[in-house]
């Protein structure tokens, strides 16, 4: 069964700051790739994903990823980080054509103004 | 357009009693899924099914039944409810597994079992 890993579980940065957050994958085959992001006390909601095409992925909030084959990963980034995107980070991964998701241990980011 | 709904959204159950999540969608979605939420473990796949009348177990399906009797619902029932069923559940759909299909959760259950 393929397996996601995320580093670094808790991350603490300043206001402004930049924001990287590794994601690796164990599958060898064609995956789809998702980044949820889940605010406190809030449900998960849906960053980006990568599918097919260009492997650098924009998302909601200034958020990008970008998606290396050869390396089995796909790594979350945003420039500036703001303390409103304090929350926990999910990858996630599923074989192409099956939607059942595997996920990662998550990435707890905190934000201090 | 209410999307993936769930109840409870609190449940303190005492060890050894049954209990059931409702999970609603209004999407017309083929596929659902359960999924629980321990601290520091990311989410684990409980339950899922591809449409009506037809459910498969997921990695951790053990303490736990589901039915989807229609397309809108897929309940989880919780049997001789025990500790280590302490967890946020959340509920999810999608249109169907193919490419594209975003998932979309529900808001959580957050149950505790003493």
């Amino acid at each position: 069964a393929q397996s996601v890993s995320q580093h670094n579980h808790h991350v603490i940065l300043s206001e402004a700051a930049s924001l990287e957050l590794g994601c690796n994958y164990s599958y060898g085959g064609t995956v789809n790739l998702f980044w949820y992001v889940q605010y406190p006390g809030q449900h998960l909601q849906l960053l980006l994903k990568y599918f097919s095409g260009d492997p650098l992925v924009k998302g909601i909030k200034g958020f990008e990823a970008e998606f290396i084959k050869s390396k089995f990963s796909f790594n979350l980034r945003k420039p500036s980080v703001q303390w409103s995107d304090t929350a926990e980070y999910f990858c996630a991964v599923t074989p192409y054509g099956n939607n059942r998701l595997a996920f990662g241990k998550g990435n707890q980011v905190v934000v201090i103004p | 357009n209410a999307g993936v709904t769930q109840t409870p959204k609190f449940r303190i159950l005492k060890i050894g009693q049954s209990m059931t999540l409702q999970c609603t969608q209004d999407m017309n979605h083929n596929y659902m899924y359960w999924y629980r939420q321990d601290p520091g473990m990311g989410l684990k796949l409980i339950y899922y099914s591809v449409g009506a009348g037809i459910t498969d177990k997921g990695e951790v399906p053990n303490g736990y039944n589901v039915s989807r009797s229609t397309t809108e619902d897929f309940p989880l029932r919780l049997e001789l409810a025990a500790p280590s069923q302490t967890s946020v559940y959340f509920c999810a759909s999608s249109r169907t597994g193919g490419t594209g299909n975003t998932i979309y959760f529900g808001e959580g259950s957050w149950l505790t079992v003493v």
